[in-house]
Parts: structure tokens; sequence; C-alpha cells
């Protein structure tokens, strides 16, 4: 079973500002099969990455991903306000797909 | 507009079953493989398992937290996935998620509670 390790756990930020979110696996994820998605509360996830780099549709331009191999990472380019909410990536290379353990992004 | 419609949740003692059931529209359901993954109240989300399509051979996995206690099925005459949960534990207590392949699109969830 591949771990995903996210850090860091909580990242205090102020709108405009740039983030930087990272996921790192166990082993190698395969084929970079990793996903990010945004969930707010009292909401379902939402896909907002897959293949590590590619921006699902509805996705803003503001979100990148990017890495390879057990090292990955979201950039969030100027935070907006709607941004604040808490991030997992998950790896679907191979079963069981796991994900790591969120972080959550916060006003501060 | 694709959907996913969760029901079957509710309060069951520990060492009960419960059947979960997904209901999607809006894609073709029999070639889609379809996913379960839940969140405990305050924690973050745990993949359950998967179902592919029946011309990927139809073939499940299942996480080993609830390996041989949960089974994956689905009915593609019906558009609908199914998460039968047998020996139920207190952690199973949880919001669980239909979601379409790995996490394209989730449904809103239901909430399964396990308590005596």
């Amino acid at each position: 079973e591949i771990l995903l390790a996210q850090s860091p756990g909580t990242l205090s930020m102020s709108p405009g500002e740039r983030g930087t979110l990272s996921c790192r696996a166990s082993q190698s994820v395969s084929s970079n099969y990793l996903a990010w998605y945004q969930q707010k509360p009292g909401q379902a996830p939402r896909l907002l990455i897959y293949a590590a780099s590619n921006r699902a549709t509805g996705t803003p331009d503001r979100f990148s991903g990017s890495g390879s191999g057990t090292d990955f990472t979201l950039t969030i380019s100027r935070l907006e306000p709607e941004d604040f909410a808490v991030y997992y990536c998950q790896q679907y290379g191979s079963s069981p797909f796991t994900f790591g353990p969120g972080t959550k992004v916060d006003i501060k | 507009e694709v959907q996913l419609v969760e029901s079957g949740g509710g309060l069951v003692k520990p060492g009960g079953s419960l059947r979960l059931s997904c209901a999607g529209s809006g894609f073709t359901f029999s070639n889609a493989w379809m996913t379960w993954v839940r969140q405990s109240p305050g924690k973050g989300l745990e993949w359950v398992g998967r179902i592919k399509s029946k011309t990927e051979g139809g073939t499940t996995d299942h996480a080993a937290p609830v390996k041989g206690r949960f089974t994956i099925s689905r009915d593609d005459s019906k558009n609908t996935l199914y998460l039968q949960m047998n020996s139920l534990k207190t952690e199973d207590t949880a919001l669980y998620y239909c979601v379409l392949y790995y996490g394209h699109v989730w449904g809103q969830g239901t909430t399964v509670t396990v308590s005596s």
C-alpha cells in the first residue's frame, strides 16, 4: 500500500498570496496517477487536478499541479477567498487508491 | 449532467448489516468503474473500494479494513452501484460517498452510524 504524507498540515495565508502544498508518496506513483481534491465544509470533495498536472474541467488556472515519482505539489498562484478549504492528494496508480491526510488552508 | 445519488444509510447496531445504493445518471454507467469513499466525522477521506466495468472484467478491490465484511457490486440494468456492509463496527461510522472513476464526480453521500 502506498502511503501519502501531506505538508504542511495547516497553511495560514492571506488572499492574494501564493500557496504551495506538498504530497509525498512512500513509493513511486505509477504513471504519476496523482490527483488533488478540494473540500469545503459540508460539501463533497471536488477534483481539481488529475495525473499530477492536468486541470479538471472547471478548475481555475490559478491552481497548478506538478511533480512525478514520489514528490508532488499543488500550487495556488493567488489565493481567492473561495479557496480556503481542505486539500487532499490521492494516488490511483495502484490499489488501494490511498488518500493523504489533507492540508487545511485557512485565513491568516 | 452527471449525477450520483446515494441512499440506504442509517443507524445500525454493531454486528449488523446495511446495504447502500448509488444511482448514476448523465453518463454511460455500464462503461464506468465506480468507487466508494468514506469520511468519518471530522476526519479525512478513506478509500473503501472499487468495481471495474463488466468490459474490464467487473472485478473488485476492497481496502484492508473492510475486506471480508464489505462487498461492492453493480447492476448496470439499473445504473446502480451497491455497497453491502456486514459485521459493522463502530469505526465504520462515516459519510459514504459514491464516486465516478477514482474521483471525477462525487455524490453528496449517505451517513452510516454504527452504535448500540
